[in-house]
């Protein structure tokens, strides 16, 4: 079956542009992780869905980033006014429910890649 | 503060067993240790958790202590595409915030 698919793969932009990176999850899946990598770091939390609704978006570093899941399926991370600190690796992961539980396990997909000039 | 201390790098050779050690000496007694694993270029994966027992899949097995302070990952047979970076975290069953830190980059030698 589809794993969690990231696109685009790569985007690369310039300092105060705004981004879109889209991700969509597994389908059933009603969870759904999105994270930041930075180069040489682990992934870090930004935001959590539980279906439409954004039940934790405390990783959200600033208010140039929002994210959006209105059909409790696709989501799309929204950046604005990019800037060169934004670059990094973002993740999203989806589980079946909400949280980690024995049976709800994150899947993540392979990233998106923003690199801003 | 890091939950969990791994050592930063580790070499292992192609079809011996892969022991790689994580100290979690604050582990609280309703927090699982779940390790993930994330090959180059590709999103992390689950590999196990474990609360208190000694835990076993297809992947691989994951050893606490009896005092839970720390947890060995075993892989029994690696392989080149066991080469990855091995994160060990510690976290509440009904906690949805994976909390990685640098994790350790295994590499496995021909």
């Amino acid at each position: 079956g589809a794993g969690v698919s990231q696109t685009p793969s790569n985007k690369v932009t310039e300092k105060g542009k705004y981004v879109e990176l889209r991700c969509d999850p597994i389908s059933g899946h009603t969870a759904l992780y999105w994270y930041r990598q930075s180069l040489g770091q682990g992934p870090e939390f930004l935001i959590y869905f539980q279906g439409t609704g954004a039940a934790d978006d405390s990783g959200l570093p600033n208010d140039r980033f929002f994210a959006v899941r209105p059909e409790g399926s696709v989501s799309t991370l929204k950046i604005q006014r990019t800037e060169r600190g934004d670059s990094a690796v973002y993740l999203c992961a989806s589980s079946l429910g909400g949280g980690i539980t024995s049976t709800d396990t994150q899947y993540f997909g392979p990233g998106t890649r923003l690199t801003v000039l | 503060d890091a939950k969990t201390t791994q050592p930063t790098s580790m070499d292992c050779a192609e079809g011996r067993a892969a022991n790689l050690p994580c100290n979690h000496s604050t582990i609280s007694g309703n927090e699982y240790v779940y390790w993930y694993r994330q090959i180059h270029s590709q999103g992390p994966q689950y590999i196990i958790h474990g609360l208190k027992n000694n835990e076993t899949n297809e992947m691989a097995s994951l050893i606490i202590t009896e005092d839970r302070k720390s947890s060995t990952l075993i892989l029994p047979h690696a392989t080149l595409r066991d080469t990855a970076v091995y994160y060990c975290i510690v976290s509440y069953s009904n906690d949805y915030k994976l909390s990685f830190g640098a994790g350790t980059t295994v590499t496995v030698r021909a």
